[in-house]
């Protein structure tokens, strides 16, 4: 079992659609990133957090320590949108970060 | 630009010949991260320097691999005699210190013939 785990794998959404991607982690951590990869390799932080909630632009991450879950929203989905969306975590005792596989989302006009 | 650049962005050789890649981190930043993609896969940690002191290594960094960062700032990743399954996207990023965020560069892209 991956130590970080997303659904979905794959994510197909109409443009206005609101969109939820879920990451779990089995691990202590000290802090969870999303990130958005687009095609080509690029990788862009979209958020780093360690509790609560925050929010940019259309994009809301959340995160709950206790239950050690996280989910990242994009609200009005636009075409734009679509990439691969990936969680990764920072270990509690070391200075890596742990990814997910990612969730390919494609938002159609 | 002040971010995090790598060169090449692309690379094609054939099996068995050494390669090298370069990392340059945003300037301030004292961690350089080494991280490698297979296809359809999230990246996979390889290396981490603090400054010029190499302070981790995983598993997947054979003795074909082998990273530097000698002046603290920019950072090369070599492979030797490379193999056709060291085909990947080589990724770096910088932070400023343990926990702050990682910045990532545009990633080198290998394939192995």
């Amino acid at each position: 079992k991956n130590e970080v785990e997303q659904s979905p794998q794959n994510l197909t959404a109409q443009e206005g659609e609101f969109i939820t991607i879920n990451c779990s982690y089995s691990v202590g951590i000290s802090a969870l990133h999303w990130l958005q990869q687009h095609p080509g390799g690029g990788i862009v932080s979209l958020f780093m957090l360690s509790s609560g909630k925050k929010k940019h632009g259309r994009l809301i991450a959340t995160i709950n320590i206790q239950e050690k879950h996280s989910s990242l929203h994009i609200t009005a989905s636009h075409p734009r949108d679509s990439a691969v969306y990936i969680c990764a975590v920072l270990g509690g005792a070391t200075n890596k970060l742990i990814f997910g596989t990612g969730t390919l989302l494609a938002v159609q006009p | 630009d002040t971010g995090v650049s790598q060169n090449p962005r692309h690379k094609i050789t054939k099996r068995g010949q050494n390669v090298t890649f370069r990392c340059d981190p945003i300037s301030e930043h004292n961690r350089l991260y080494w991280y490698r993609q297979t296809l359809g896969q999230g990246p996979e940690f390889l290396t981490y320097f603090q400054n010029e002191a190499q302070l981790e290594k995983s598993r997947l960094l054979s003795d074909r691999f082998s990273a530097e960062r000698p002046k603290g700032s920019f950072s090369t990743l070599e492979i030797q005699r490379t193999e056709q399954g060291d085909s990947a996207m080589y990724l770096c990023a910088s932070s400023f210190y343990r926990g702050n965020e990682q910045f990532f560069g545009p990633g080198t892209r290998l394939t192995v013939l």
